[in-house]
């Protein structure tokens, strides 16, 4: 049973870089799609983009100029990376295994809230 | 690159069904048979319940089914149970290796 878990900062400065990482357990991350999504508060889901096991990604327009998915194989975690946070940042951020064959989110973390604040 | 409009809540009894509904455009919900539902209860992660559509994975109460025609998609509960209230999402392949999700609907069992 594959397990995902986000780690990284629950508040980070305006104008600053929130930087997250997911640690996949219970199967290798290897030959699979792997996902950000995240929830403002009391608001619904936003695709931030993905990322392949070969470190191929593909970005959610609205956010392509201030996001990047990075791997690495040998730890089986992926990472996020979000520049020039403002409060319009703020959520509940999740990682996801994404099956792109299908287009589905079948294992997913549990999340975690980031909060942009001074 | 707009969201899925979903109602933003809808409502029944138990033992009703209700369908929730799922709109986009031609770009997205029209063109691709990939169409997936998440059920999401409050401070959860979402949940998969149905995908291409109208596939329910493994362990998944046959009271949910999906649909498609045109540009909307639609999740059918039947056999509506108080465990159902949930928020529900639906989400679209939308071309370019994109995904787009949709706005959310609140299902209440009254």
């Amino acid at each position: 049973q594959v397990q995902l878990q986000e780690s990284g900062p629950g508040l980070v400065k305006p104008s600053e870089t929130l930087s997250l990482t997911c640690t996949v357990s219970g199967g290798s991350i290897s030959g699979y799609y792997w996902s950000w999504i995240r929830q403002p508060p009391g608001k619904g889901l936003e695709w931030i983009g993905h990322i392949y096991s070969t470190g191929s990604t593909n970005y959610n327009p609205s956010l392509k100029s201030r996001v990047t998915i990075s791997v690495d194989t040998s730890k089986n975690q992926f990472s996020l990376k979000l520049n020039f946070v403002t409060s319009a940042d703020t959520a509940v951020y999740y990682c996801a295994k994404y099956g792109m064959v299908n287009n589905y989110f079948d294992y997913w973390g549990q999340g975690t809230l980031v909060t942009v604040s001074s | 690159q707009s969201a899925l409009t979903q109602p933003a809540s809808v409502s029944g009894s138990p033992g009703q069904s209700i369908t929730i509904s799922c709109t986009g455009t031609s770009s997205d919900v029209g063109r691709y048979n990939l169409v997936s539902w998440y059920q999401q209860y409050p401070g959860k992660a979402p949940k998969l319940m149905i995908y291409e559509v109208n596939k329910r994975p493994s362990g998944v109460s046959n009271r949910f089914s999906g649909s498609k025609s045109g540009n909307t998609a639609s999740l059918t509960i039947s056999g509506l149970q108080a465990e159902d209230e949930a928020d529900y999402y639906c989400c679209s392949y939308a071309g370019s290796s994109t995904l787009v999700f949709g706005g959310g609907t609140k299902l209440t069992v009254l």
